[in-house]
């Protein structure tokens, strides 16, 4: 499989602070990454399509000035949630795509707003 | 909305039995992949199916892809402690991955 990583694994911050996540493909190239979140025994959510080189594409209901994604180079997206409130809290993964029908997922990002 | 549906919720057997969950829907997918995720961490792939009626082994685990492509199981036989966690299907169509509700799994000693 291929290896994804995300960093931080864990964040703890106050409300109204913004956090950034980062998500790398580190042993192919991805023009196409995604970004979940997951809440306690539940499945995953998707919030948004990161695209290299253009806009994501978001998920309805999911605000895209809250969570902001940048995907600057074909290994790296990064999602900022800014003005963090404690209903964010929650864990936050990423996807690389390696080919049309094939994702590998991140560690994931386990985020508490206080 | 593409929705996948997965049965049973949980399930909690012992060591050595057989099992099976299942991945339902009503849309056509282009392919479907299985992954278990274990608590804290991301999802692992597991398999990929592609073409209706496909079968997958690996190891104990046996995949099957409907031949309509709207559902798949998932066989485990002689299911094993380290089997425990999240198993997750997941449908992909329109250059996105669709999940479904998922299957917690615990197997016990």
């Amino acid at each position: 499989g291929a290896v994804v990583s995300q960093h931080p694994s864990w964040v703890i911050c106050k409300s109204g602070t913004s956090v950034k996540i980062e998500c790398r493909s580190l042993d192919f190239q991805a023009t196409t990454m995604f970004w979940y979140r997951q809440f306690p025994k539940q499945s995953l959510m998707l919030m948004a399509t990161s695209n290299e080189g253009s806009k994501a594409t978001y998920e309805q209901g999911v605000e895209k000035d809250k969570f902001l994604i940048n995907h600057a180079s074909l290994t790296l997206s990064t999602l900022t949630v800014t003005s963090a409130h404690p209903e964010d809290s929650s864990f936050y993964i990423c996807s690389a795509r390696r080919n049309q029908e094939t994702q590998y997922f991140g560690p994931g990002t386990r985020l508490l707003v206080l | 909305t593409q929705l996948l549906e997965q049965s049973p919720q949980f399930l909690s057997i012992q060591e050595g039995e057989n099992l099976t969950v299942y991945c339902n829907s009503s849309s056509v997918f282009s392919s479907l992949q299985w992954y278990r995720q274990e608590p804290g961490e991301g999802p692992v792939l597991l398999v990929t199916v592609v073409t209706g009626g496909e079968v997958k082994k690996l190891k104990r685990l046996t995949f099957q892809f409907g031949d309509a492509r709207k559902d798949s199981s998932l066989h485990i036989t002689a299911a094993q402690p380290g089997d425990t966690g999240l198993y997750l299907c997941a449908g992909y169509n329109f250059n996105k991955f669709y999940f479904g509700s998922g299957t917690k799994l615990n197997v016990k000693p």
